[in-house]
């Protein structure tokens, strides 16, 4: 069974940044695409970026596009996000989710427990 | 970007009902619709993918309907574990959106 685990969320002043990691185990990694999804506390699912199972290719939603950075380590089966500039509007749960490649890159089959980022002075 | 909503936010059902929620995308997206069911405390599950196809392992009480812009998730009988949250989301462009969720509340 496929398992995922974020994990770097935290405490941060705006303007900060933060590394999320998300360990990838049970799953063959390279063939899926991988994904951030982040929900406000009370709130919806909003997508924020994606990346292709090799790296190459990368997707961001627009209001983290410029200071969100996606990328992944084949080796390792890890993805990160790389976020910088951060914003009271980021304050959130980030959850990694992963959809095989086959299918397209946003059915989200498996998800993460998630790490909540908290933007904040 | 596609639009999605959901409407109502929330419904209040008892156990045994068939429960219907529906989703409405701002244009035409075929298909290319999911469902997933979030409880509190919990990552959002995969219950259809693409409109109507059924997730593995997920209880056939559950069944999706729909094309174009208006989409629909059908729970026949509703049993207690079913009480969550459920969202819609497009796959047909990016980014991939979510509808706001509705709430299944006991009655």
């Amino acid at each position: 069974e496929a398992q995922l685990v974020e994990s770097g969320g935290g405490l941060v002043q705006p303007g900060g940044s933060l590394r999320l990691s998300c360990a990838a185990s049970g799953l063959t990694f390279t063939t899926y695409a991988m994904n951030w999804v982040r929900q406000a506390p009370g709130k919806g699912l909003e997508w924020v970026s994606a990346l292709s199972g090799d790296g190459d290719s990368t997707y961001y939603a627009d209001s983290v596009k410029g200071r969100f950075t996606i990328s992944r380590d084949n080796s390792k089966n890890t993805l990160y996000l790389q976020m910088n500039n951060l914003r009271a509007e980021d304050s959130a749960l980030y959850y990694c989710a992963t959809s095989r490649e086959s299918t397209g890159y946003y059915n989200f089959d498996y998800w993460g427990q998630g790490t909540l980022v908290t933007v904040s002075s | 970007d596609i639009q999605m909503t959901q409407s109502p936010s929330s419904l209040s059902a008892s156990v045994g009902d068939r429960v219907t929620i529906p989703c409405r995308a701002s244009q035409y997206i075929s298909t290319y619709l999911n469902w997933y069911q979030q409880k509190p405390g919990q990552a959002p599950k995969v219950l259809i993918f693409t409109a109507s196809n059924l997730q593995s392992g997920v209880p056939s009480r559950f069944s999706g309907s729909g094309s174009g812009t208006d989409f629909a998730l059908t729970i026949s009988s509703l049993q207690p574990e079913d009480f969550a949250t459920y969202y819609c989301q497009q796959i047909y462009s990016t980014p991939p959106t979510f509808g706001q969720g509705t709430k299944v509340e006991i009655k």
